[in-house]
């Protein structure tokens, strides 16, 4: 069975600073995708970055970067420069090939960045 | 907007009142997903239709639960007889297909079981 397993539940990092979060799965399924979301206080889920089982590098979409580091099933999300409005929860999510319907979700992380 | 949309937003109802929310994917959509987020957690996947088929419902959905995507477009997810531990977000969620393609996420829609 897919898991996700994010084990910092709040973060702290100042305004421009670079702040890692942290995701780790598990499947026994090849094929996958992991996916990384931020949900502000608004509630909406706003898609940030994928990365693919199979993708040789690692992802990059603007300030943030996926370390994908498979052998150790980890996907941290890196959020360089950080900014005011980072302040968020952060879901990594994976989803299997083969099971291609369903996203299993991590309990997430929330980040506040000080000023 | 071309998002997806959900309505209502909120919902508060008594126990044992029947509920219906409705979620409009992104158009060039073909997958619509449902899943429920409660204080805390991180969202719980229900269930996810290809055009007008459901293709899965999660353990989670129980028999007063049901979901329709009649026609490939919109789709409703009801909630018979609720309960107060139905008091949850519900999210609708719409994508191209499968692997890389992200799912969008609509506003969500919050119930409140009283």
């Amino acid at each position: 069975a897919q898991k996700i397993t994010q084990t910092q539940p709040g973060m702290f990092v100042q305004e421009k600073e670079a702040v890692t979060l942290d995701c780790t799965y598990d499947t026994s399924d090849p094929s996958y995708g992991l996916f990384w979301y931020k949900q502000p206080s608004s509630g909406e889920m706003i898609f940030l970055i994928y990365q693919g089982s199979y993708d040789q590098q690692n992802a990059t979409e603007g300030r943030y970067s996926l370390n994908f580091q498979k052998a150790r099933k980890s996907a941290n999300l890196v959020i360089s420069a950080s900014q005011l409005g980072d302040s968020a929860m952060y879901f990594c999510a994976m989803r299997e090939d083969t099971n291609a319907g369903k996203s299993t979700f991590g309990d997430g992380t929330t980040l506040t960045v000080k000023p | 907007d071309t998002g997806v949309s959900q309505n209502p937003r909120h919902k508060i109802t008594k126990r044992g009142q029947n509920v219906t929310f409705r979620c409009d994917p992104i158009s060039e959509h073909n997958r619509l997903y449902w899943y429920r987020q409660t204080l805390g957690q991180g969202p719980e996947f229900l269930t996810y239709f290809q055009n007008e088929a459901q293709l899965e419902k999660s353990r989670l959905l129980s028999d007063r639960f049901s979901a329709e995507r009649p026609k490939g477009s919109f789709s409703t997810l009801e909630i018979q007889r609720t309960e107060q531990g139905d008091s949850a977000m519900y999210l609708c969620a719409s994508s191209h297909g499968h692997g890389g393609n992200e799912q969008f996420f609509g506003p969500g829609t919050r119930l409140t079981v009283l």
